[in-house]
């Protein structure tokens, strides 16, 4: 039973740049959710997919975005890349319903110079 | 908004030893209290806590949930350089059917031979 996997698990961008990160959610979860972690930090939520829509959103500017596929994968794009953009960013998936126990993916590891 | 205090934000202690890892949280609606393992990237679910004063336990490691001093504790007896991680603890937002987990910074244990 695969988990929740992340792709790539490593990038290097430039500011200004764009960055795509995907995300394959557990088997027979539908719901996908997205985290930054800042060195030292805990993780941050970004906004969570399910039916394809974006139900929830956190603190963060319209640089980011994001998509939910049919096959209930994800992916996170960020537009105008700055340095603070630098993180670990993680996708989580859960059950509509069933939300309290998230599978966390080993996450992507975005560097921005 | 939903605040999560977590501390100390590191700790060093000898195998065998016990912790403590403490968390206190700031919420509209409480709904419940998670703890996560964080080895290298991907955190881990541990325990969520409902209701005060019930204690969790799996192996060496417990939990207990204070609702009336908005505090949990989460307790590791006998170390071992395998518990080496970030102990991040989370509460899930107020109300409705999404699901945003707040995150505290984490506690940084490191557990030597």
């Amino acid at each position: 039973d695969a988990g929740v996997t992340q792709s790539p698990t490593h990038l290097i961008k430039t500011r200004g740049q764009q960055v795509t990160l995907r995300c394959s959610p557990k088997s027979g979860h539908d719901t996908v959710s997205w985290y930054q972690q800042a060195l030292g930090q805990g993780p941050q939520f970004i906004f969570q997919y399910y039916e394809e829509e974006e139900r929830q959103r956190g603190n963060f500017p319209d640089r980011f975005s994001g998509h939910q596929f049919p096959n209930y994968s994800s992916e996170l794009n960020v537009n105008a890349l700055l340095l603070g953009d630098s993180a670990l960013y993680l996708c989580a998936s859960s059950l509509l319903g069933q939300n309290e126990k998230l599978f966390f993916g080993s996450g992507t590891q975005l560097s921005v110079l | 908004e939903d605040k999560v205090v977590q501390s100390p934000l590191s700790l060093v202690v000898h195998e065998g030893d016990t912790v403590t890892l403490n968390c206190s949280y700031e919420v509209t609606n409480f709904r419940s209290l998670l703890w996560y393992k964080q080895e290298k990237k991907a955190p881990t679910f541990l325990f969520m806590l409902t209701s005060s004063g019930i204690e969790k336990k799996s192996g060496r490691l417990s939990s207990i949930l204070d609702k009336k001093e908005l505090f949990s504790i989460l307790n590791i007896t006998a170390t071992q350089t395998g518990d080496s991680a970030v102990y991040l603890c989370a509460v899930p937002n107020s109300g409705g059917s999404n699901y945003k987990l707040t995150f505290g910074k984490g506690t940084l244990l490191t557990v030597n031979p």
